[in-house]
């Protein structure tokens, strides 16, 4: 299946650290983007690769991948990282991109 | 700098087209794919196809297979989306996005569909 699957909603306090998921077969063979989407706004790529941050994405974004899930960690949260995040890989054709759901996230 | 920047908002009826433009700057246009992303109203992102400018090769979402074409003009480094048969399910943000990393995105384009 290339399916992927990301919880709905996470919350964190302020300055504590926090883990999105998203699981699917495809991350096994392709690694997993993830992009956070403020409302109104277009997505923003946070994460790409093993681990690798685009040029102005702070380093308190970080991603990893274990098994069929690819994982994106904020550690010390701002108020600022209160978007929805979505994840994406390539399908297992390699020819399609497949993404999640979506994940909120509130900082309260 | 790289920039993608899109047409503007469409309305149109049920049956009918809309073509979609993303003019690409500030890169080899030919070295890097251009992705076709559409949003609904509160909804998730939803891939719609790519297109590799230089070989002309596009790829489809097969919920998509038949209803969008995305070409692309080498001349004005620009990639377009025609949907057709529009129904109102396709009322949504309508996004271009560079490279399989999606690194960077145009501002998108509103396209409502309604009778």
């Amino acid at each position: 299946s290339s399916e992927l699957t990301q919880d709905p909603a996470v919350s964190v306090a302020l300055g504590q650290t926090v883990r999105i998921t998203c699981q699917g077969d495809s991350v096994r063979t392709h690694y997993a983007s993830w992009y956070q989407q403020r409302p109104g706004q277009a997505p923003i790529l946070v994460i790409y690769g093993k681990n690798n941050r685009p040029s102005g994405i702070p380093d308190r974004f970080s991603g990893s991948i274990s098994g069929s899930t690819a994982s994106l960690t904020i550690t010390g949260a701002q108020a600022e990282d209160e978007a929805d995040y979505y994840c994406n890989s390539r399908d297992s054709s390699g020819n399609h991109l497949v993404f999640g759901r979506g994940t909120k996230l509130t900082v309260l | 700098q790289v920039q993608l920047v899109q047409s503007g908002a469409e309305v149109k009826k049920p049956g009918a087209s809309v073509k979609v433009s993303c003019k690409a700057s500030g890169y080899t246009f030919t070295s890097y794919y251009i992705h076709w992303v559409r949003q609904a109203p509160g909804q998730g992102l939803e891939w719609m196809g790519t297109i590799y400018p230089s070989v002309d090769s596009r790829s489809y979402a097969q919920k998509f297979q038949g209803r969008v074409t995305v070409t692309r003009d080498t001349s004005t480094s620009t990639v377009y989306m025609e949907l057709s048969s529009l129904r109102s399910e396709d009322t949504a943000m309508y996004y271009c996005a560079r490279d399989w990393e999606l690194g960077y995105w145009g501002q998108g384009t509103l396209v409502t569909v309604s009778s």
